[in-house]
């Protein structure tokens, strides 16, 4: 297992289109996190999932974003009518039980 | 008020210097990461606590629970450590919240 991993890494895309990005979690870890980050500020909060469960949403999530895991493993995370303010950085993490947590290298976002 | 906080939200010392980074939370917790962030975004988990001390290396983790305050130490700072330190609690829902990082900068 190579660790939490995130595709794409970079993605640049127009402001209305709408973006996916994908986590893939390490392997039988049941929890995983998303996070948005910006420059200078730690990671913020987006939503988890337990399994195929989607536990919280923040209300930083605006309607225009949904994340499923539908098979409780790899998760995905949309943005649609994508805006210049959600240009970031995209953290997924995921853990087993009470272990250490583990972070994909992000998928930085820019809206243009 | 953040439910983490950390302090100082910048540092600069020179090498060799001892770095202390603290950590305050007001919520109840399962456990305390320290983790540390590289520029590019990469994040790496340093060290996991629930009670007591760790120490890996130069690093050194302590938590006093009964205070919500964690430290991370770094002995004998070198420009490698160079980066943005973060603290994270685990909530009792196993929801993992962070502070906003510490930017260390070590001078040579």
């Amino acid at each position: 297992d190579t660790g939490v991993s995130q595709d794409p890494r970079h993605k640049i895309t127009k402001r209305g289109q709408n973006v996916t990005f994908r986590c893939d979690p390490i392997s039988e870890h049941n929890r995983l996190y998303w996070y948005r980050q910006t420059l200078g500020q730690g990671p913020e909060f987006l939503t988890y999932f337990q399994n195929e469960a989607q536990l919280e949403k923040s209300r930083l999530l605006s309607d225009r974003f949904s994340a499923e895991r539908p098979k409780g493993s790899f998760s995905t995370l949309e943005i649609q009518r994508t805006e210049q303010g959600d240009s970031a950085m995209y953290l997924c993490a995921s853990t087993l039980g009470l272990t250490e947590a583990f972070f994909g290298q992000g998928t930085r976002l820019t809206v243009v | 008020k953040n439910e983490v906080e950390q302090s100082p939200q910048n540092l600069t010392a020179q090498e060799g210097e001892f770095i202390t980074i603290n950590c305050s939370y007001s919520v109840g917790i399962s456990a305390l990461h320290w983790l540390q962030q590289h520029p590019g975004g990469g994040i790496v988990s340093l060290f996991m606590l629930s009670s007591g001390k760790k120490k890996h290396g130069r690093l050194i983790a302590t938590i006093n629970i009964q205070e919500k305050h964690s430290s991370l130490h770094i002995t004998a700072s070198h420009p490698r450590d160079s980066a943005v330190y973060i603290c994270a609690v685990r909530n009792r829902d196993d929801k993992i919240i962070f502070g906003k990082g510490t930017r260390l900068h070590i001078l040579p």
